[in-house]
């Protein structure tokens, strides 16, 4: 299977910090691509889609490069409620359907 | 409220003993996956079901089976449970294939004494 690569982190910053994380793909086939958040012990919850033209959702901003094969999220403003780990996940394509997770990133927002 | 819902939450079972984790559905959706994960790691997949379609990921064990008796119920047999298969069992569903927005159980936590 095509892989998704994902800086495991962490990283640790300050309430109000502005953090990206990026996510490279290397099926050049995959159409569709998602941000999910994963707190401690606990399921994977969709954070929101990654669009061709990018994709803004408050504090969090996705955006997809095509050309260098990977997605990115930023945050601004970060909470201490942001912690978690951030999953990559990469839709198929080229003939199968089952998306492609990334390891995660972890993210520790400190007071 | 629509949701995946995974019983039991935290399975405890002996080295070799049989356990089985279930998963169901009020989403109506095609598409089941059962997934392993580990602490630090991705998560895997084991097996995903398009309706009654059973795949079988490659480097999924034989010790690991499922069912999908109908759409709103799977199951996760795991037939002799190793030391290393103490994971978080996760289920999750999608509306039809080549969607992949994906909505997650909360996780059976297996342990293997």
């Amino acid at each position: 299977r095509k892989e998704v690569e994902q800086d495991p982190g962490p990283f640790n910053v300050p309430e109000g910090a502005t953090v990206a994380f990026n996510c490279t793909y290397s099926n050049s086939a995959s159409q569709s691509f998602f941000w999910y958040r994963q707190d401690c012990r606990k399921e994977p919850k969709l954070l929101m889609s990654v669009y061709s033209s990018g994709n803004e959702d408050g504090r969090f901003t996705a955006q997809l490069n095509r050309a260098s094969q990977y997605i990115s999220l930023l945050i601004r403003d970060s909470k201490l409620s942001d912690s978690a780990t951030y999953l990559c996940v990469a839709g198929a394509g080229g003939g199968s359907y089952i998306p492609t997770f990334g390891r995660g990133t972890s993210l520790i927002v400190h007071p | 409220d629509a949701m995946v819902i995974q019983n039991p939450r935290y399975q405890v079972t002996q080295f070799g003993k049989p356990v089985t984790l279930s998963c169901s559905q009020t989403l109506n959706h095609n598409v089941m996956y059962w997934y392993q994960q580990k602490s630090s790691q991705a998560p895997k997949l084991l097996f995903h079901y398009y309706d009654k379609d059973f795949n079988n990921e490659a480097d999924t064990p034989d010790n690991f089976q499922s069912r999908r008796p109908n759409t709103s119920f799977c199951f996760l047999d795991i037939r002799s449970p190793g030391l290393g298969d103490a994971a978080m069992y996760l289920c999750a569903t999608s509306r039809q294939v080549g969607e992949y927005e994906q909505y997650f159980g909360p996780g059976t936590r297996l342990t293997v004494t």
